[in-house]
């Protein structure tokens, strides 16, 4: 089974520069996670979908932070502009699906995308 | 609010040594909480997970943990360690759905 895919690995950009990420999740998996890993922390979650639409969004910065996942699949976390501290590893993750209630599905991450805002 | 605590920040040990790593939370309900694992180079891995039951859990690669809820505790343990756990290490607490909120982590370096 392949895992969660995501693509670029690493990218240098210049301050108030636009970058894109883009994530593929495992096959079948309907929920999608967006992470910000600032260097010496732990991941913090930016937004999270259920098929196409948004779950959760309430810690991503939306002045300058958009993310889509238009047809349930894929998805692309986008930066304008850009800013210092936004250098970290961007994380994607899925898991099968958002349970009512409160329950637990494994969340599989990807590799990340080391961004480097100079 | 949610919290996670990891008062070690880097932990070294020799090969062979018993592992203990802390992590304390904070939260208003009962907790679903976890440990990963975070290797250079790749992704995050699920050691282990606590939903209910038994509060000594086992994981992958020899890891347990136990849950004290007296102490809000989830400590990680390991009887003998290998070179190949070297790594970061993540206490996690899930709140809501299925949202994972995470501590700031353990380096764990491995000496000969």
């Amino acid at each position: 089974e392949a895992g969660v895919a995501q693509s670029p690995r690493y990218k240098i950009i210049e301050k108030r520069q636009s970058v894109a990420f883009w994530c593929n999740p495992i096959s079948g998996h309907a929920t999608l996670y967006w992470y910000q890993q600032i260097l010496g922390q732990g991941p913090k979650l930016l937004i999270q979908f259920q098929n196409n639409g948004v779950v959760d969004d309430s810690q991503l910065p939306k002045d300058r932070f958009s993310a889509e996942r238009l047809k349930g699949v894929d998805s692309t976390l986008k930066i304008q502009p850009a800013k210092l501290e936004d250098s970290a590893v961007y994380l994607c993750a899925s898991s099968l699906e958002v349970a009512g209630g409160f329950y637990s599905y494994e969340q599989y991450f990807g590799p990340g995308t080391r961004l480097t805002v100079t | 609010a949610q919290s996670v605590t990891q008062p070690d920040i880097h932990i070294t040990v020799s090969e062979g040594a018993s592992l203990e790593l802390r992590c304390n939370y904070s939260y208003g309900a009962t907790p679903y909480l976890f440990w990963y694992v975070q290797s250079p180079g790749q992704g995050l891995q699920l050691l282990l997970k606590y939903f209910s039951g038994d509060t000594l859990v086992q994981g992958i690669k020899g890891f347990e943990a136990e849950f004290k809820r007296s102490q809000s505790s989830f400590n990680l343990r390991k009887p003998s360690v290998h070179w190949s756990d070297a790594a970061e290490y993540f206490c996690v607490i899930q709140t809501g759905a299925n949202n994972l909120f995470f501590g700031t982590g353990t380096r764990l370096t491995v000496i000969p």
